[in-house]
């Protein structure tokens, strides 16, 4: 595709269910990031795909939080046992591997937790 | 990690230049400053990145100060359009790489006026 694709764009979940939130990159670029933000915040890190090298999940607020990347191309976001305070944008983005270039953001998934 | 600082707002009218700036006093040697501008309700755009040499392209010019303790951004003249949160981010480096996640800080509103 010509962007990074996200979907859905917004998702209404009741407290304790587990929601999954998937990110389509640019085509061909190996590098994969994972925001999330809240209302009137800046962007919290996630996590990094870097192509076949194990992720960077130093930003995975809990062990309900878990990403997948498969097949070096979609990436799922899963949140188990959601709570309220899960409720945000969830941003991912996606780069060339090569040199430092920049990251390319979706649109986002607004993620409400009732 | 290398961290950034930015005035929390600022105003600019129309038709004038914005000079934006950004501390990042613990910045490493292979890390880069990036800048992304984020309009309202929707995900971060590139605007330009630079390593420690002065940077221009379309959209705006970028000036690293020659200790990269600190950089601006200038937009030469701001638009109506271009009100948003600019922020400034220096890229986590890891294991040698110059690949890595993009730290956002809280950013910088700014409001360009009529």
């Amino acid at each position: 595709g010509a962007g990074v694709s996200q979907s859905p764009s917004n998702k209404v979940t009741e407290k304790g269910k587990d929601v999954e939130l998937r990110c389509d990159p640019i085509s061909g670029h190996t590098a994969l990031y994972w925001y999330r933000q809240s209302l009137g915040q800046g962007l919290e890190f996630l996590i990094y795909f870097q192509g076949n090298s194990a992720p960077d999940k130093s930003g995975l607020p809990s062990d309900r939080f878990s990403a997948e990347r498969t097949g070096g191309s979609v990436s799922t976001l899963t949140i188990q046992r959601t709570q309220q305070e899960d409720s945000a944008v969830y941003l991912c983005a996606s780069s060339l591997a090569v040199g430092n270039t920049e990251a390319f953001f979706g649109q986002g998934t607004r993620l409400t937790v009732v | 990690d290398a961290k950034t600082t930015q005035p929390p707002s600022m105003d600019c009218a129309e038709g004038r230049a914005a000079n934006l700036p950004c501390n990042h006093s613990t910045i490493s040697g292979n890390e880069y400053v990036y800048w992304y501008r984020q309009i309202h309700s929707q995900g971060p755009q590139y605007i330009i990145h630079g390593l420690k040499n002065n940077e221009t392209n379309e959209m705006a010019s970028l000036i690293i100060t020659e200790d990269r303790k600190s950089s601006t951004l200038i937009l030469p003249h701001a638009t109506l359009r271009d009100t948003a949160v600019y922020y400034c981010i220096v890229r986590v480096a890891r294991g040698g790489s110059t690949l890595g996640r993009l730290y956002f800080g809280r950013g910088t509103q700014l409001t360009v006026w009529p």
